[in-house]
């Protein structure tokens, strides 16, 4: 089965310091990856996923993730924030299987606030 | 259209009333999925449909809950004698195939008073 932990339900940053929004997995076997970003009121929009090729995968509104088999990591980056990023983020997995993959697990999600 | 379309965007419903609410996917998905989010929490897994068929209903909570897609494309959720814990945000997806990514609705908020 597969499981997601996102450590730090709430991360506060100013505004141009490093947002880092973190995120472990549990499978058997790589999973894909990806980064949800939810602005009040609203669904889910994909940031960024994981599925093969290079790991370190960039997103839209300059964020990126680095997918880490060896630590079962995909951690959530962007340089600088902006005011405009203050939302709430889920990371979530889905199995690779023929047989299997059906639904996307989800985090509890990270509420990330930016201190002007 | 151009992405996930739920109806209606709020619900208030009765204690033991009957509800139904809407799901219209991208035109072309044939993967569509049910989520439930609850305040303060990540989405939560529902019933996943392939074509008309439901594929994957592991996460409905009991016989109360229930899906339709009958030609492949629109998805109900119905859910009946509804209780207030049901109150939640219910989030439709759909994707293009299975190892695409899933693209949500806004989602309908249900109420049960």
């Amino acid at each position: 089965a597969q499981s997601v932990t996102q450590l730090g339900s709430h991360v506060s940053v100013s505004e141009g310091a490093l947002v880092l929004l973190r995120c472990n997995y549990s499978s058997s076997v790589p999973p894909y990856l990806f980064w949800y970003v939810q602005y009040p009121n609203q669904g889910l929009q994909l940031l960024l996923k994981y599925t093969t090729g290079a790991t370190l995968v960039k997103g839209i509104n300059g964020f990126e993730a680095e997918f880490k088999k060896s630590e079962t990591s995909f951690h959530l980056t962007k340089p600088s924030a902006h005011m405009s990023d203050a939302a709430e983020y889920f990371c979530a997995v889905r199995a690779t299987g023929a047989y299997t993959g059906n639904q996307f697990y989800f985090g509890t999600g990270t509420s990330l606030t930016v201190i002007p | 259209g151009a992405g996930v379309s739920q109806t209606p965007s709020n619900k208030v419903t009765e204690k033991g009333k009957y509800v139904e609410l809407r799901c219209d996917p991208i035109s072309g998905h044939t993967a569509l999925y049910w989520y439930r989010q609850s305040l303060g929490q990540g989405p939560e897994f529902l019933i996943y449909f392939q074509g008309t068929g439901a594929a994957d209903d592991s996460g409905l909570p009991n016989d109360r809950f229930f899906a339709v897609r009958p030609e492949g494309s629109v998805s109900t959720l119905k859910i009946q004698r509804t209780e207030r814990g049901d109150s939640a945000v219910y989030l439709c997806a759909s994707s293009l195939r299975r190892e695409a990514e899933a693209f949500f609705g806004q989602g309908t908020r249900l109420t049960v008073v």
